[in-house]
């Protein structure tokens, strides 16, 4: 079956444009998490989708958002970037259980100049 | 902060040897998975142990938990370049929310 997927693969921003990245679950898959990946900061957990509801989020400032679809797909939305925007965003699908593990896609590139 | 802190922050061994990282976390969990990436990749999933288990083994995979220590380990058997990648521990607190650790780099020399 399809894995994860996430578009686009990479991304050169501008300081102050926004950007919408996009992420594909497996199918199946209700739940949709995403992170930021940086060298400094390593893994952080930004939110969690589940059936279209937010159900869990970390501690990023307002500027990120998300949302998820009928169908699953999720979007994350990142205003007025910043330079220390620039990561590797990773969405993670699953069944949307505590004791199932993530499937991750390959990531989104962002860099912010 | 982050809630599992890996050991060591780098790993270099030789082809067949084991290799073994240490994750350190700080409050009662439900469960922990290790992951690994391979070069700034996606994150595939390894394991997963429950709080109420003490060891489980996969393929030349081999974790342990230890509640009391608030601790885990993985034990990579019998090396091969391939495995060459960083390892996260990952936990959750009940909530639908991974907090992932800082990551041991592993090497494997040919």
């Amino acid at each position: 079956k399809a894995g994860v997927t996430q578009t686009p693969r990479y991304l050169i921003k501008t300081r102050g444009q926004q950007v919408t990245l996009s992420c594909s679950p497996i199918s199946g898959h209700r739940s949709v998490s995403w992170y930021q990946q940086t060298p400094g900061q390593g893994l952080q957990f930004l939110f969690e989708y589940f059936s279209e509801t937010q159900r869990n989020k970390g501690n990023f400032p307002g500027r990120f958002s998300g949302r998820q679809f009928s169908n699953s797909r999720s979007e994350m939305n990142v205003s007025t970037l910043e330079l220390g925007d620039s990561a590797l965003y990773l969405c993670a699908s699953s069944l949307g259980q505590l004791d199932h593990g993530y499937t991750f896609g390959s990531g989104t590139r962002l860099t912010v100049v | 902060s982050q809630q599992g802190e890996e050991d060591p922050q780098a790993l270099s061994i030789q082809e067949g040897e084991n290799a073994t990282m240490n994750c350190s976390y700080k409050t009662s969990i439900n469960n922990l998975q290790w992951y690994r990436q391979n070069s700034g990749r996606g994150l595939v999933h390894l394991i997963l142990i429950r709080s109420n288990e003490r060891e489980k083994h996969s393929g030349r995979l081999r974790v342990t938990l230890d509640t009391s220590k608030k601790s885990s380990s993985l034990l990579i058997t019998a090396s091969r370049a391939a495995d060459t990648a960083s390892y996260f521990c990952a936990t959750t607190s009940g909530t639908y929310k991974y907090i992932f650790g800082t990551g041991t780099r592993l090497k494997v020399l040919a």
